[in-house]
């Protein structure tokens, strides 16, 4: 499997933007850049994905680097919802079903 | 919104009795996966399942373990003989083929004591 890194861990206040970093330089052509976060005591949820080109959901946005070997999660305005921990993950695009393989993550904390 | 639900939300066993965790996956999707996490550690993958089958399984996933989809609505993750090791959250998961995301339930705690 592709290997991600990423802080351990990182503090954010309420209200301001936080960019979570990523990286992946042993990414190949097929795979996808996926994050997932588990709130306390809740099962993982995915969060955005994409491939090459910056994504934007209703909860964050993804810059891609141009070469791809690295992502940011940007929050745009952290809430104290959003501690958590953030998990970077690659899944193979070739097939639909790959699983999600979750390393350590980034623990989020968000003052208030 | 649909969801995975999963029962029961704990669960204690005594070591060396056999427990069953039960899914209930979203109902158009294909494909089933069990994770754990041990209290602290990082989520570990177990086992994938589709088309009535294991598609793929981790070393953890041994003789111990085995997984089923009875009805087609549920999926389960048996343990024969649990260890006081095998204590931790069991997350169910399932995904289609058409959507990149994975969905989890919310995971039974596994206590064995």
């Amino acid at each position: 499997d592709a290997k991600t890194t990423q802080p351990n861990s990182m503090e954010s206040n309420e209200e301001e933007p936080v960019h979570l970093p990523c990286n992946h330089s042993t990414i190949s052509g097929t795979d996808y850049i996926h994050w997932y976060r588990q709130l306390p005591s809740q099962g993982p949820e995915y969060v955005i994905h994409g491939l090459t080109s910056n994504v934007n959901n209703r909860m964050a946005s993804l810059a891609i680097a141009e070469d791809r070997k690295s992502s940011t999660l940007i929050l745009h305005r952290a809430t104290l919802r959003d501690a958590a921990v953030y998990y970077c993950i690659l899944r193979d695009g070739k097939t639909s079903y790959d699983k999600v393989i979750f390393g350590p993550g980034t623990s989020l904390s968000v003052i208030p | 919104e649909p969801e995975v639900t999963q029962t029961p939300s704990h669960q204690v066993t005594q070591m060396g009795q056999e427990v069953i965790l039960r899914c209930v996956p979203i109902s158009n999707h294909l494909y089933f996966y069990w994770y754990r996490q041990i209290l602290g550690q990082k989520v570990e993958f177990l086992v994938s399942f589709y088309n009535n089958e294991i598609s793929e399984k981790s070393e953890i996933f041994d003789d111990q373990f085995s997984v089923e989809r009875p009805d087609g609505s549920n999926f389960t993750l048996k343990i024969r003989s649990t260890k006081l090791e095998d204590s931790a959250m069991y997350f169910c998961a399932s995904s289609a083929w058409d959507i990149p995301e994975a969905f989890f339930g919310q995971g039974t705690r596994l206590t064995v004591v």
